[in-house]
């Protein structure tokens, strides 16, 4: 099946800081999705991102899908982005998630 | 409803007992998703409904488990004789499906389940 990385699997800023997670996946694939898990457990969705740009307010994501991966960008970060973000693709009808990247923003 | 909804949100039961866990999808959604979150194993999938059938089961872990979905919207996922590896979070999602093209999913707050 499909291979989904994540990289860093951990990450620790400065609030204020900005970052940026990348995604690798193995194969062509449908859609790639982002989402942050908060500390509750929610899965609560970023971006629906197959192919191209996107920015809503200080995130912003980007994917070449004929290399394969996607960029998420935190700019600015704050407390309230720690937490855990995952990227997700779709072959087929199922999504595969990577294993996600712990983010810690500390005040 | 506004969102995916999942009851209960926490169960603790014993070994060998059974347990139904209940997924109510964002209204008009066709498409159905059951995934499980445990900490060996990350996010994982268990099955697809599209309307009431299920054209994908390929990620139920065991003949334990089994699922079914009623006029196109309520899903019941259900773990027979549950075990211990069987405690994580079990998350549920709905898309709406357009043949063809593919949609963004959306997660619910998920069940925690505890088998001890």
């Amino acid at each position: 099946g499909i291979q989904v990385e994540q990289s860093p699997p951990d990450l620790i800023l400065q609030e204020g800081a900005n970052s940026t997670l990348r995604c690798n996946f193995s194969d062509s694939v449908n859609n790639l999705q982002w989402f942050h898990q908060n500390p509750w457990g929610q899965l609560i969705n970023l971006f629906y991102i197959p192919s191209g740009t996107k920015q809503n307010g200080r995130l912003s994501a980007t994917t070449v899908a004929t290399e394969r991966y996607s960029l998420l960008y935190i700019s600015s970060s704050q407390t309230t982005d720690s937490g855990v973000y995952f990227c997700a693709v779709t072959s087929g009808s199922r999504l595969t998630f990577g294993e996600g990247t712990q983010l810690t923003v500390n005040p | 409803g506004a969102g995916v909804s999942q009851s209960p949100s926490n169960k603790v039961t014993e070994k060998g007992k059974d347990v139904e866990l209940r997924c109510d999808p964002i209204s008009g959604h066709t498409a159905l998703y059951w995934y499980r979150q445990s900490l060996g194993q990350g996010l994982e999938f268990l099955i697809y409904f599209q309307g009431n059938s299920a054209p994908d089961k390929s990620g139920l872990p065991s003949d334990r488990f089994s699922a079914e979905r009623t006029g196109g919207s309520v899903s019941t996922l259900t773990i027979q004789r549950t075990q211990q590896e069987d405690s994580a979070v079990y998350l549920c999602a709905s898309s709406l499906y357009t043949a063809g093209s593919q949609e963004t999913q959306y997660f619910g707050p998920g069940t925690r389940l505890l088998v001890l």
